[in-house]
């Protein structure tokens, strides 16, 4: 089965610019994850989607990130405007359903922010 | 809140056996995952466990002491590909401080 596709794989941007992720999930997973992962820690979770609702975006700074689900599959996050400190490896990760601990991760996209 | 500790690093020699340690500080407790990631990759789940004692899989195992609030991951006849960085995680939602794992020949 296909796997969870992140686009793209790498993006360099000037701060105060603006970026988008774009990420679809293993077909028929209802549950879809953004993390940032800063080099050297774990991942971050940024927000959860279960369907095209949201369930947590605690952590999400609403100020400068915005995600979106529109018709429950893919998905994309986007940062603006961007600060030097969201250079990151942003993950997506998808699951069956939202009590599934078994989480299938993209290859992120690689952010670097100057 | 939650918090997971882990060793930054660990070295250990090709065949032996390796145990990455993770302890933990959870306001709400759900059991606990292990992910592993190459450099440059995605992490990729490896274990779960829900209850406390020892879950196997092929030269993997994790255990979980929710008494103690620690857990470890055991990796037997390490393999030069098993280094690679080990996350624990509270389910879904906050991973580890991660354990960079060389092995060595």
């Amino acid at each position: 089965e296909a796997g969870v596709a992140q686009s793209p794989r790498y993006k360099i941007i000037e701060k105060r610019q603006s970026v988008a992720f774009w990420c679809n999930p293993i077909s028929g997973h209802a549950t879809l994850y953004w993390y940032q992962q800063i080099l050297g820690q774990g991942p971050k979770l940024l927000i959860q989607f279960q369907n095209n609702g949201v369930v947590d975006d605690s952590q999400l700074p609403k100020d400068r990130f915005s995600a979106e689900r529109l018709k429950g599959v893919d998905s994309t996050l986007k940062i603006q405007p961007a600060k030097l400190e969201d250079s990151a490896v942003y993950l997506c990760a998808s699951s069956p359903d939202g009590t599934s601990e078994k989480l299938f991760f993209g290859s992120g996209t690689q952010l670097s922010v100057l | 809140g939650q918090s997971l500790e882990q060793p930054s690093e660990v070295t250990a020699v090709e065949g032996a056996i390796v145990q990455i340690n993770c302890t933990y500080q959870t306001s709400g407790f759900y059991g606990l995952s292990w992910y592993q990631q190459h450099d440059g990759g995605a992490p990729t789940f490896l274990s779960y466990n829900a209850l406390d004692g020892l879950e196997e899989t092929g030269r993997f195992s994790s255990f979980l002491s929710r008494s103690d609030s620690y857990g470890y991951l055991l990796l037997q006849e390490l393999q030069m590909k098993d280094s690679a960085s080990y996350f624990c995680a509270a389910p879904r939602v906050t991973f580890g401080t991660g354990t960079k794992l060389q092995v060595i020949p």
